[in-house]
This record gives structure tokens, C-alpha cells and sequence, in this order.
């Protein structure tokens, strides 16, 4: 059964607190992309990474970390320099062979802070 | 950088009508527009897509135009039933940080009335 991960589903964070959200692909995709949804926005761009051992911030990427060690893994750390980190939180990942192709979601990782 | 504006925010339809979604983009360099649905709770799945060099797609009951000059692209949904009743997000293409990313319109909740 091919696809991304997430987890949790559901997380809640005190403040102060650093936490990482999971997402795990196994489409042997290249790129895989960290997501925030706010109520009413679209979708903005925290962190990509097109290849392993590389990432690269996105738009909102302050207050938040990456790593990307395996092709199928991209963690998402939560630090608590993120001063509003309550949001949906959104894996996507894509071939990355040159144009931009399909990007595939996972299913999001909701996000609480106390 | 890009900017994609989505309209309308909210939409009603009676079942069995069409619903038509539109979005702008204003990086004449973008050549691919997905759109994507979401249901509650869950990540967005892609449901049509077109690129630059085609000006229509369609899909059973979806259709997608696409008017580069005007800059502008829709989506078409026809004889709509209640489960089309999701958030519909538009985005466009653009090439920053060596690598095409998505842009996203903040999408549209469509709701389809029995």
C-alpha cells in the first residue's frame, strides 16, 4: 500500500515546548515538501528538500527545523521559537525530476499548543 | 513572487447544478495549475490538473480552462452531488531557489444542498 504518512494525527505541545512531526513516504519520491495550513489560508511553504542530506527553507520557515536522512523520511521539528504553531501541518512529496509534477499529501498532522 | 487569488470563497450550489471556481495567477512564467480537493480533516487529493500548452481538460464530470493571456484558470465541476461538497485549492507554478514550487489561492468551500 503505497503513500505518505503522518503522525500523529493529533498533537498537543505546551508552550516552551519542541516537538517533531513524523511523515514517511514509500513512492521513492525525491522531493518531499512541509506544509502549514491556517483556517482560511491556502497551503504555505515551510521547508523542501529535493534530494537526500539537502533542504532548503520555504516561505514561513522561522521557528521550525528539517532534516532529511533517508529518501523516505522528512521530520519536522517544531521549536519553540515558532511563536504560533497552532496550525494543520501538511507532508506532500513529488518525483523532483525537473518540471514540477503531481505532489501527493499525506493525510496532516494537527497541531495544538496548550 | 507568484500570487494566485481564488474566488469565490464560499460557494452553494443546489445538487445537480454546475459550480465553476476561478483563479489568477501573475507569473506569466508559471506553466502548470493543479487544483485539489479537501475534505474535512484530511490532505488535499488532486483531482485534475493542466499544463501551459493546453487551453482545456477534462475529466468525467470536471473540467479545467486554462487562458494564459488573461492569466487565468478555472475549474468546472458539472451535475454536482453531494459528496463534491470538500475545499477546492488552485495553485500555479513558480521557479525559486533552483526548483519549480506551488503556489497556492486559499481556496473554496463548495457546498452542495440535497
Amino acid at each position: 500500500d503505497g503513500g505518505i504518512t503522518q503522525s500523529p494525527k493529533y498533537l498537543f505541545r505546551k508552550e516552551g515546548q519542541n516537538v517533531t512531526l513524523s511523515c514517511e513516504q514509500n513512492l521513492n519520491h525525491d522531493a518531499m515538501y512541509w506544509y502549514r495550513q491556517d483556517p482560511g489560508q491556502g497551503l504555505r511553504l515551510i521547508y523542501y528538500s529535493q534530494i537526500v542530506n539537502d533542504f532548503q527553507k520555504g516561505d514561513i520557515a522561522e521557528g521550525y527545523s528539517v532534516s532529511r536522512e533517508k529518501k523516505e523520511s522528512f521530520p519536522l521539528t517544531v521549536t519553540s521559537a515558532q511563536k504560533n504553531p497552532t496550525a494543520f501541518y501538511l507532508c506532500a512529496s513529488n518525483l523532483g525530476q525537473g518540471a514540477l509534477d503531481t505532489q501527493y499529501f499525506g493525510p496532516g498532522t494537527r497541531l495544538t499548543v496548550l | 513572487g507568484e500570487n494566485v487569488e481564488q474566488h469565490p470563497s464560499t460557494l452553494s450550489v443546489q445538487e445537480g447544478d454546475s459550480a465553476v471556481i476561478k483563479c489568477t495567477y501573475s507569473d506569466s512564467a508559471s506553466n502548470y495549475f493543479p487544483w485539489y480537493k479537501q475534505e474535512l480533516g484530511k490532505g488535499p487529493q488532486l483531482i485534475i490538473d493542466i499544463r501551459s500548452n493546453v487551453g482545456e481538460k477534462k475529466d468525467q464530470r470536471i473540467a479545467v480552462t486554462l487562458n494564459k493571456t488573461a492569466k487565468h484558470f478555472s475549474l468546472h465541476i458539472t451535475e454536482t452531488q453531494p459528496e463534491d461538497s470538500a475545499v477546492y485549492f488552485c495553485a500555479a507554478t513558480r521557479f525559486w531557489g533552483g526548483s519549480e514550487k506551488l503556489v497556492f489561492g486559499k481556496g473554496t468551500k463548495l457546498t452542495v444542498n440535497p
